[in-house]
């Protein structure tokens, strides 16, 4: 089936926008999550979701960033007024939430914000 | 406070070599290992943990609690091994974040 997918793949936004970055895990999945990748780092967790309820929000880095996921399936992240430093890759995983299952991850998005 | 170590970031053999990733960790609880990697051009995906005890293309890794280490070991390096590769720490029995090591870059010439 399909995986997880991640629009749009890339985005450009002025010091200021806001952007909206969605995530459509793979069909069934009930935990997703977000992460943040600055460049050459590793993931950094954000948020987790378990179905619609939002779990663990302990890696958002401000208030700036809010993410929901209304009917326990696609997901979407935003983040308001944009700095420099929000540029990186943004990635989405999910995984069957039983345990020891491993997390299936997107392709990302790309986000620079000029 | 979980974190995960790996202390180089690049390694270069040739073909053929036997190649070594470390990866250390700390953590109180009942750790997860994971390594995942990243080939040039694709997502992120597992390539094995460490409750399977499995062999994924050649590769394994055994959790070593004492040293706090999840090693990925090959014994014959191929150039299709050439990618990014990332440890990561969660928490057993659970299923919620993981935790990332800033990854290394292997490259395997031919």
């Amino acid at each position: 089936g399909a995986g997880v997918s991640q629009s749009p793949r890339y985005k450009v936004a002025k010091r200021g926008q806001d952007v909206a970055l969605r995530c459509d895990p793979i069909s069934g999945h009930v935990s997703l999550f977000w992460y943040q990748q600055a460049l050459g780092q590793g993931p950094e967790f954000l948020t987790y979701f378990q179905n619609e309820a939002q779990l663990d929000k302990s890696g958002l880095p401000s208030d700036r960033f809010f993410a929901e996921r209304p009917e326990g399936s696609v997901s979407t992240l935003k983040i308001q007024r944009t700095q420099q430093e929000d540029s990186a890759v943004y990635l989405c995983a999910s995984s069957t939430g039983q345990p020891n299952q491993p997390q299936h991850f997107g392709d990302g998005t790309r986000l620079s914000i000029l | 406070a979980q974190r995960v170590t790996q202390p180089e970031k690049l390694l270069s053999v040739f073909k053929g070599a036997p190649v070594e990733l470390k990866c250390n960790y700390s953590y109180s609880g009942s750790p997860e290992l994971f390594w995942y990697v990243q080939y040039s051009r694709q997502r992120l995906q597992l390539l094995l943990r460490h409750i399977s005890r499995e062999s994924i293309k050649g590769f394994t890794a055994d959790l070593n609690k004492g040293e706090t280490s999840f090693h990925l070991k090959k014994p014959f390096a191929q150039e299709e091994d050439s990618a990014m590769y990332y440890c990561a720490l969660g928490s057993q029995g659970g299923s919620e974040k993981l935790v990332f090591g800033k990854g290394m870059k292997l490259t395997v010439n031919p």
